[in-house]
């Protein structure tokens, strides 16, 4: 099955700086990339999602990345806020079927600080 | 989009009783899932909901201890059944909206004593 492995699990950033979190993954038939924000008490809220048909894609301070032969893709945060401190977690998810499942990777901590 | 309703948002419960937990979209989809969040963890797949027949349940996860009900396209329930400490955890119902989107309701977290 698939496996996705997430890095950094914290970190800690000034406010204004960027952010970068990375996740690889192991199934190529993977084709759906989303990022989710958890914040504390809440259920995981969808961010930005990419899928394997395109390398990059950006929405106002946030961008996902892609790079399917390297099986990895990457979360960018810029001009990042005390808001924007939660746990983000990447997923993939593979092609219709019967073993379809979004896989998480284990979490990033990130912190803004003022 | 798809907005997702859970019940209960929180309880704590007695250990060796059950507790129901109900999801309502407000759209109709194929696809619901249960995930389960252990306290600072990642999330992992108990089951897909299937509408009109049996769950299709992940390695680990029964179905005598997590029984699930999918009557209509909109509304799903997963019992959490004989409860014990360990089963203190968030759970979640996840939906997949037109174009494989997939979101999450805001969890129903439960605390076994």
């Amino acid at each position: 099955g698939e496996n996705v492995e997430q890095h950094p699990s914290t970190l800690s950033v000034q406010e204004g700086d960027s952010a970068v979190i990375k996740c690889t993954y192991s199934d190529s038939a993977s084709n759906y990339f989303p990022w989710y924000k958890q914040e504390l008490g809440k259920g995981p809220q969808l961010i930005i999602d990419i899928r394997s048909n395109v390398g990059e894609k950006k929405d106002q301070r946030i961008a996902v990345t892609l790079n399917k032969t390297a099986k990895h893709f990457s979360l960018h945060i810029t001009e990042t806020q005390p808001e924007d401190s939660a746990v983000y977690f990447c997923a993939a998810l593979g092609p219709d079927g019967s073993a379809r499942q979004l896989t998480f990777g284990s979490g990033t901590q990130l912190t803004v600080l003022p | 989009s798809a907005v997702i309703s859970q019940k209960p948002s929180r309880d704590i419960c007695q250990r060796g009783t059950s507790l129901t937990i109900q999801c309502q979209v407000d759209s109709q989809v194929t696809m619901m899932f249960w995930y389960r969040q252990q306290p600072g963890q990642s999330l992992t797949l108990i089951a897909t909901a299937n509408q009109g027949s049996e769950a299709t349940y992940e390695s680990g996860f029964v179905i005598d201890k997590f029984p699930i009900s999918r009557p209509n396209l909109t509304f799903s329930t997963l019992t959490v059944s004989n409860m014990s400490p360990e089963d203190s955890s968030i759970y979640l119902c996840s939906v997949e909206a037109p174009g494989n989107t997939i979101y999450f309701g805001e969890g129903s977290w439960l605390t076994v004593v």
